[in-house]
């Protein structure tokens, strides 16, 4: 079983909905998720990181943790055409995140 | 404040030799992880650096191996390349809860 889960999407939306991306994990132990933003043909990009159960925003973006359930999503709002790219969901297996378990990604595409 | 560098952008090999790749990471940053990205696989972590000492690995072979240097610099080294190895290879730099990637290293074999 894969330690970082996530649907390869594409997923596509049109332009000003409600993206959500989804990452399920295996290891119960893990306190902290990372959201990473790819572009293709460039380099991972930190979007956001979460800890504790619940909701935490930053501009348009909303994670979401749920540990009952280990799962952790991300969500878009007001989705723009700059956002299509490879969500990238990942866990740290220690403390820091100098160890990432990455999930294979959701490619995201927002439709004009 | 600068960023992740590493070099060389772009690498072709041929099978059986082997390639260095080079990483600067942001100043002040200790951690220097190592990750391998290919379609089929996607991100998979190889090893990180921390004060010049390998403080986690991956699973890869033995080909694979690097070292950091006293300025935080590190090297990562593959040996006796195979067509598998082709794949963009990404360096983080680490401080606390915060990984920042360079821009990778396009390595082809042929």
């Amino acid at each position: 079983q894969k330690e970082v889960e996530q649907n390869s999407g594409p997923l596509s939306v049109p332009e000003g909905a409600i993206a959500s991306l989804n990452c399920t994990y295996s290891d119960r132990g893990s306190q902290s998720f990372f959201w990473y933003r790819q572009y293709s043909g460039k380099s991972p990009e930190l979007i956001m990181f979460i800890y504790s159960n619940g909701d935490k925003e930053d501009g348009r973006f909303t994670a979401q943790l749920n540990k009952a359930s280990q799962y952790v999503s991300l969500l878009i709002r007001d989705s723009q055409p700059s956002d299509s790219a490879t969500y990238l969901c990942a866990v740290p297996s220690t403390g820091t995140a100098s160890k990432l378990t990455f999930g294979t990604g959701t490619r995201l595409q927002v439709t004009l | 404040k600068a960023g992740v560098t590493q070099t060389p952008r772009y690498l072709i090999k041929t099978r059986g030799q082997q390639v260095t790749l080079s990483c600067s990471p942001i100043s002040g940053h200790r951690s220097v992880s190592w990750y391998q990205q290919t379609p089929g696989q996607g991100l998979q972590f190889l090893f990180e650096y921390f004060s010049e000492t390998q403080r986690n690995k991956g699973n890869f072979p033995g080909r694979f191996s690097g070292r950091q240097f006293s300025n935080s610099r590190s090297e990562m080294n593959v040996s006796t390349l195979e067509l598998g190895d082709s794949a963009l290879y990404l360096c983080a730099s680490a401080q606390g809860v915060e990984a920042f990637f360079g821009q990778g290293t396009r390595l082809t074999v042929v």
